[in-house]
């Protein structure tokens, strides 16, 4: 039940295209989703996070969907670049919460 | 305003010896959370430190590993005589007390090759 499952593995997207990745999660206490970028040699950063109240926030090129119902939350680049390619994590945690539980991450490149 | 640090980046120790692996939280943040990330894989919760108190060990192993993180310098994650199952990138994530766990800044990572 503290599971985030992340899907695809690995993505390959050409320059200007859309990038999608999903996660999904059967806890629903979680009531934080972030989304972090990891580039190779780095740490995770924080990309974008939304709480269940919304339906979609969007950041620049980077969009996260969320269905409550079904317990499935989404990431979209919009015109991905090069500079994109890394490894995205989607999370998963409760407020007051100890623990973040992270997907297994999508290695995304993106062809120039 | 400097990140999270960690160090030392990269550790090489031969089975059985010890590691110490250190992270300086970002100013002003009392949260303290560590990581292992096996290659190719994602980030695995270890442990979950205030100042002085372990607040949530439960992703730790029960045996060679212990953390802390004293009133006064880094957090310290220590694996005792290890094995090559440990070899790993650990990564050091810190957050303000205002905001709690949910925004976690990462360090660079400490990356652990056991030979």
């Amino acid at each position: 039940q503290q599971q985030v499952k992340q899907s695809p593995q690995s993505l390959i997207v050409q320059k200007g295209g859309i990038s999608i990745i999903n996660c999904a999660y059967e806890n629903t206490a979680f009531d934080y989703f972030p989304w972090y970028q990891q580039f190779p040699g780095k740490g995770p950063a924080l990309l974008i996070a939304i709480r269940p109240d919304v339906s979609e926030k969007k950041e620049g090129r980077f969009t996260i969907s969320f269905n409550k119902s079904a317990k499935q939350f989404s990431l979209h680049i919009m015109d991905s670049q090069p500079g994109d390619s890394a490894t995205y994590f989607c999370a998963a945690s409760t407020t007051g919460g100890f623990k973040t539980i992270f997907g297994a991450g999508t290695r995304l490149f993106v062809k120039a | 305003n400097a990140g999270v640090m960690q160090n030392p980046r990269h550790l090489v120790r031969r089975r059985g010896q010890e590691a110490r692996l250190r992270c300086s939280p970002m100013k002003g943040h009392s949260h303290v959370y560590w990581y292992r990330q096996l290659p190719e894989e994602g980030l695995k919760f270890m442990v979950y430190l205030q100042k002085e108190n372990i607040i949530d060990e439960s992703g730790m192993p029960k045996e060679r590993f212990s953390a802390e993180f004293p009133k006064e310098g880094p957090s310290i994650l220590r694996i005792q005589q290890v094995v090559r199952g440990d070899s790993a990138a650990y990564f050091c994530a810190s957050s303000p007390p205002q905001t709690g766990q949910e925004t976690q800044y990462f360090g660079p990572g400490t990356r652990l090759l056991v030979l």
